[in-house]
């Protein structure tokens, strides 16, 4: 499985924009980026993926670099409940369906 | 979304003994489901995937006989932890999706196992 690179935690103020970078310079062609979140005491959550265009949903935007080395998961307006640790995850949906988890970022945010 | 659930959610035993935890997809079928284990501190570490119908298949370093994995059903994997002892105690944590295809796992609430 590919490895991705992260930052091993971040901080940020309540209502701020949150970028959290992921590097994965071994990225093949038909690895999806997928990224998920932990929040203390639970199992992980879905948040987004992408292949090549940048992507939008309710929870984050995920941005890709054009060479798709890294990425750059974008929570718009941090509040409280989004402090977690977030994944950032390779999968190949053509050969594995399992996920691997790398160390994660873990995000504090202040209020 | 898609619920995966676990029980018991904690759980306590003495060493020696034996834990089964389960784990449930509650609106889908699933024919294969994931565990992992989880130290404070740390990431999810992979330690088998559930094939229901047959052998699960394990990770390298991960003991069968100690970690049992049946999935008799479309809709429950279960994993014993036989002869439990205090460096088995961690958070264990199932995984799965509606579909071989589908782009999202959902993942159980996870099982905190204490043994003393």
């Amino acid at each position: 499985d590919a490895k991705t690179t992260q930052p091993n935690s971040m901080e940020s103020n309540e209502e701020e924009p949150v970028h959290l970078p992921c590097n994965h310079s071994t990225i093949s062609g038909t690895d999806y980026i997928h990224w998920y979140r932990q929040l203390p005491s639970q199992g992980p959550e879905y948040v987004i993926h992408g292949l090549t265009s940048n992507v939008n949903n309710r929870m984050a935007s995920l941005a890709i670099a054009e060479d798709r080395k890294s990425s750059t998961l974008i929570l718009h307006r941090a509040t409280l409940r989004d402090a977690a640790v977030y994944y950032c995850i390779l999968r190949d949906v053509g050969y594995t369906d399992k996920l691997i988890f790398g160390t994660g970022t873990r995000l504090q945010v202040f209020p | 979304g898609a619920v995966v659930s676990q029980h018991p959610s904690r759980v306590i035993c003495k060493s020696g003994t034996s834990v089964k935890i389960e784990c449930r997809s509650l609106d889908f079928q699933a024919t294969t489901m994931f565990w992992y284990r989880q130290f404070p501190k740390q990431s999810l570490m992979l330690m088998a995937t559930s094939n229901e119908g047959s052998k699960a298949t394990y990770e390298q370093g991960v003991e069968k006989d100690k970690f049992l994995i049946n999935h008799a059903s479309l809709t429950l994997s279960t994993l014993t932890v036989t002869s439990a002892h205090p460096e088995d105690s961690s958070f264990y944590i199932c995984s799965a999706r509606p579909g071989a295809l589908a782009t999202e796992a959902f993942f159980g609430q996870g099982t905190r196992l204490t043994v003393v």
